[in-house]
């Protein structure tokens, strides 16, 4: 299995503009997450999928900032309009759901980041 | 107050010593997650465990559900375990993580 497969690993793009991040989670794994890591913060959830389906999304920071999964093998997180603030490692994580995993599989597999510089 | 606590903060030993860092947390949780990451890399998971003891190499999990407190113990030290080493927890009733943050470990040979 090649991963957590993210894309791009690095973006620099001006104030203004759209930024859109993609994940391709381990396959069979039913649950999807974006976290964000910034040095005044450290790692942040920003959204969770269960099964195609947002589930917990309070970490999004505000309307700019938009997550898809249109199916088992793909997500998206979108900002429009991006700002400088937003500079920092975006991960995507997948891991499978617990009621049909065993104790042993819970674990999660991390993406290797997208480091996204807005200026 | 974070829910998630690690101490210490920094940490900088000589090659061959054993390491210990702490993760203590809040209240009740489903399983804990010990993460390691290296300068510019990613996010690699050590452990996941919800009772006892796990090992793996020279690396070592533990945790304490009465107390809720976990340890990551690294025997014979070596420089290529300098990382920053991560506890994570997902509370019960919850899928998602939150992070300790984090120990930065040196090892100079």
């Amino acid at each position: 299995d090649a991963g957590v497969i993210q894309s791009p690993r690095h973006e620099v793009t001006e104030m203004g503009q759209e930024v859109t991040l993609r994940c391709k989670p381990i396959s069979g794994h039913n649950s999807l997450f974006w976290y964000r890591q910034t040095m005044m913060r450290g790692l942040e959830l920003l959204i969770y999928f269960n099964n195609n389906v947002p589930i917990d999304d309070s970490g999004m920071p505000e309307d700019r900032f938009s997550a898809k999964m249109p199916n088992a093998s793909f997500s998206t997180l979108k900002i429009q309009p991006s700002e400088p603030r937003d500079s920092a490692v975006y991960f995507c994580a997948s891991s499978p759901t617990r009621r049909r995993a065993k104790p042993s599989n819970y674990g999660y597999t991390f993406g290797s980041g997208t480091r996204l510089t807005v200026v | 107050k974070n829910e998630v606590e690690q101490s210490p903060q920094n940490l900088t030993a000589q090659e061959g010593e054993f390491i210990t860092i702490n993760c203590s947390y809040s209240v009740g949780i489903s399983a804990l997650h010990w993460l390691q990451q290296h300068p510019g890399g990613g996010i690699v998971s050590l452990f996941m465990l919800s009772s006892g003891k796990k090992k793996h190499g020279r690396l070592i999990a533990t945790i304490n559900i009465q107390e809720k407190h976990s340890s990551l113990h690294i025997t014979a030290s070596h420089p290529r375990d300098s990382a920053v080493y991560i506890c994570a927890v997902s509370f019960q009733g919850a899928q998602k993580l939150v992070f300790g943050q984090g120990t930065r470990l040196t090892i100079n040979p």
